[in-house]
């Protein structure tokens, strides 16, 4: 199975500052990567897929960018409704796997 | 517009069968995948399986033995059975739309304990 190391477990920011979260995948998955956020008493929601594009409806202070088998989600000019739980996702093979999550608590 | 919604019972005794049902709408099941996730409390999400829109499905190896998917496009419907239920089965179980590699449109997820 590919495993994807998410860092850090958690994370706390000031509104307005931009925050970085990282997935580590165990082998190369060809930029299938997705990235989502989920509310308390929520199911996710799609935020990036193929490492770097922005679903619809998503503001563009989330972005997402690779390098290597390192993935990446910015976001910028954080914003009350930014807090929550981050997941990665890789759909390059069976089985799907996902990050162990981050929380983004906003100071 | 495209809704998913689980449902299911709410508690389930050890070494007992559960059975989830998924019901979307606005999407048809003959040409869109849904797959079964899962989320125990305050832990991460597992993938479980998918079935496809030609009616094939995947099943996560950690679990295929206890696992099965199906539908019913007549009634948009998915279904998953999971039988020899255990406590670390405890879980929100949440349905989703798998796009071409990644999950859209999630159902609003059922929790299911398993405990006597």
């Amino acid at each position: 199975d590919i495993q994807m190391t998410q860092s850090p477990a958690s994370l706390s920011a000031s509104l307005g500052e931009t925050v970085s979260i990282e997935c580590l995948a165990s082998e190369d998955i060809y930029s299938n990567l997705a990235w989502y956020q989920q509310k308390p008493g929520k199911s996710p929601q799609l935020l990036i897929y193929y490492a770097s594009s922005l679903q619809d409806g998503v503001p563009s202070r989330f972005s997402g960018s690779e390098s290597g088998t390192q993935y990446s989600l910015e976001i910028n000019s954080l914003q009350p409704e930014d807090e929550g739980d981050y997941f990665c996702q890789q759909s390059y093979k069976f089985p799907l796997t996902f990050g162990s999550g981050t929380k983004l608590e906003i100071k | 517009q495209v809704q998913l919604k689980e449902s299911g019972p709410g508690l389930v005794q050890p070494s007992q069968t559960l059975s989830l049902t998924c019901t979307v709408s606005g999407l048809s099941l003959t040409s869109n995948s849904v797959s079964w996730i899962r989320q125990p409390p305050g832990k991460g999400l597992e993938w479980m399986g998918v079935i496809w829109s030609n009616g094939g499905t995947d099943y996560n190896s950690a679990i295929k033995s206890r696992l099965s998917i199906s539908r019913d496009t007549s009634k948009s419907q998915v279904f998953l059975k999971m039988n020899s239920l255990q406590t670390e089965d405890t879980a929100m179980y949440f349905c989703a739309r798998k796009g071409e590699a990644y999950f859209d449109y999630w159902g609003q997820g059922v929790m299911v304990t398993v405990s006597s």
